[in-house]
């Protein structure tokens, strides 16, 4: 289709695992954002890229997460040594520039931690 | 994180009726978006809103950016069954990137 398209949809892993999760933006959209949705709450922001430029780290909550984005496409983020309260309906959102387009989101990847 | 105040956290009205909900913000923001939430998907874009003192609509829904900067609210008229779900407000503060501050949510009922 023809938005944003996150994997998988939903994660179920031990504690301590590590888990990769997938976005793939809406063709053409040069910024890529990483929310967290808690049980009940609004979204949190984690990261963003735009283009080639280093991406805004400031809202990962530990040096446990990361993300890459390759070839200004395709995003992946990372949470090492999995804790449970990393479990969230992790959110992925695109826009087409950084400065004051909206986002249009992905549906999600439901996280759960054992 | 830091989040929007939003209000009320949720409402449940009769089919036919008008809603009404905002957000408020001790900061300034310089764009204020409006979102739905449906369960088991991501937000969805309902209406953006750039400059102060702004009013768009987007069919039933009518939204409006505060003339201090600091608050927004979202209005559906006459609503209907499908409007059932979680609205968020989200704002870009000035000199903040591109990150949204979210609202925490009103969850909207519907009752025939």
């Amino acid at each position: 289709g023809a938005g944003v398209s996150q994997s998988p949809s939903n994660k179920v892993t031990e504690k301590g695992k590590d888990v990769e999760l997938r976005c793939d933006p809406i063709s053409g959209h040069t910024a890529l954002y990483w929310y967290r949705q808690s049980l009940g709450q609004g979204l949190e922001f984690l990261i963003y890229f735009q283009g080639n430029s280093a991406p805004d780290k400031s809202g990962l909550p530990s040096d446990r997460f990361s993300a890459e984005r390759t070839g200004g496409s395709v995003s992946t983020l990372t949470i090492q040594r999995t804790q449970q309260e990393d479990s969230a309906v992790y959110l992925c959102a695109s826009s087409s520039q950084a400065s004051n387009q909206p986002q249009h989101f992905g549906d999600g990847t439901r996280l759960s931690i054992l | 994180g830091q989040q929007l105040n939003q209000s009320p956290q949720s409402m449940f009205i009769q089919e036919g009726e008008d809603v009404s909900m905002n957000c408020t913000s001790s900061s300034i923001f310089n764009t204020w978006l409006w979102y739905k939430q449906e369960p088991g998907e991501g937000p969805v874009l309902l209406i953006a809103l750039y400059k102060a003192g702004e009013l768009t609509s987007n069919g039933r829904l009518t939204a409006q950016f505060g003339i201090t900067r600091k608050d927004s609210f979202l209005n559906i008229s006459a609503s209907i069954p499908s409007d059932v779900g979680i609205y968020f407000c989200a704002g870009l503060r000035p000199g903040g990137g591109n990150k949204l501050t979210f609202g925490t949510g009103t969850q909207l009922k519907v009752e025939l």
